[in-house]
């Protein structure tokens, strides 16, 4: 569920099930969002990212869905496995000469279990 | 194919000393970033360059931070007179000019401590 403050919203799935991650963008003139997984000690990996042309993207397990009129980006991941544990973040881009400045959120945490 | 590299990985400093933080961007690509990540939050933007320009530092803290990317060389994150509250990890990112500037591939960061 979602947590305030300093904790991050967690989520706790087993081995094999379909994990969905949402994420709330802030900006409605976002044209562009990534997926980005981050392990502990490690940078940011690039997953998926959509555009706001589009409403869903697939990759190999994973699927982005962009749902603009509520600013709402999610991530499934399709038969979650043990190495999907993570930090997932997504980020957006804001349109208006900047268009290289990534806006990220929060994260959620994701723990298979096995 | 080398991906982003930064170093060192981990950096302890005493209040009032510099940081010096690097990042090599992956071949070929010539525009690089910096972020900031506090525990447990998402990535702040500080500061976009290219070779020898600061394209955009509306980022980074008006004083005591300065970053390049000479023609030769690594991209620098200087922090001089560290204070505690520069504590955190910080990530490059580099992007090749041929796709345009939004994929950007994170290099594994610099973890910096300051005592």
């Amino acid at each position: 569920g979602e947590n305030v403050g300093l904790h991050l919203p967690t989520l706790s799935v087993q081995e094999g099930d379909n994990s969905i991650i949402n994420c709330a963008y802030s900006n409605s003139a976002s044209d562009y969002f990534i997926w980005y997984k981050q392990e502990s000690g490690k940078g940011p990996q690039f997953i998926i990212d959509i555009r706001s042309n589009m409403d869903k993207r697939q990759g190999q397990r994973v699927t982005v869905l962009l749902n603009k009129t509520v600013k709402h980006l999610s991530l499934q991941i399709a038969a979650t496995q043990p190495g999907d544990s993570a930090v997932y973040f997504c980020a957006e881009n804001m349109p208006g000469g900047s268009n290289y400045k990534l806006t990220f959120g929060k994260g959620t945490l994701l723990t298979v279990n096995p | 194919n080398a991906g982003v590299m930064q170093n060192p990985r981990h950096l302890v400093r005493r209040r009032g000393q510099e940081a010096r933080l690097r990042c090599s961007p992956m071949k070929g690509h010539s525009h690089v970033y910096w972020y900031r990540q506090l525990p447990e939050e998402g990535l702040k933007f500080m500061v976009y360059l290219q070779k020898e320009n600061i394209i955009d530092e509306s980022g980074m803290p008006k004083e005591r931070f300065s970053a390049e990317f000479p023609k030769e060389g690594p991209s620098i994150l200087r922090i001089q007179q560290v204070v505690r509250g520069d504590s955190a990890a910080y990530f490059c990112a580099s992007s090749p000019p041929a796709q345009g500037p939004y994929e950007q591939y994170f290099g594994p960061g610099t973890r910096l401590t300051v005592t």
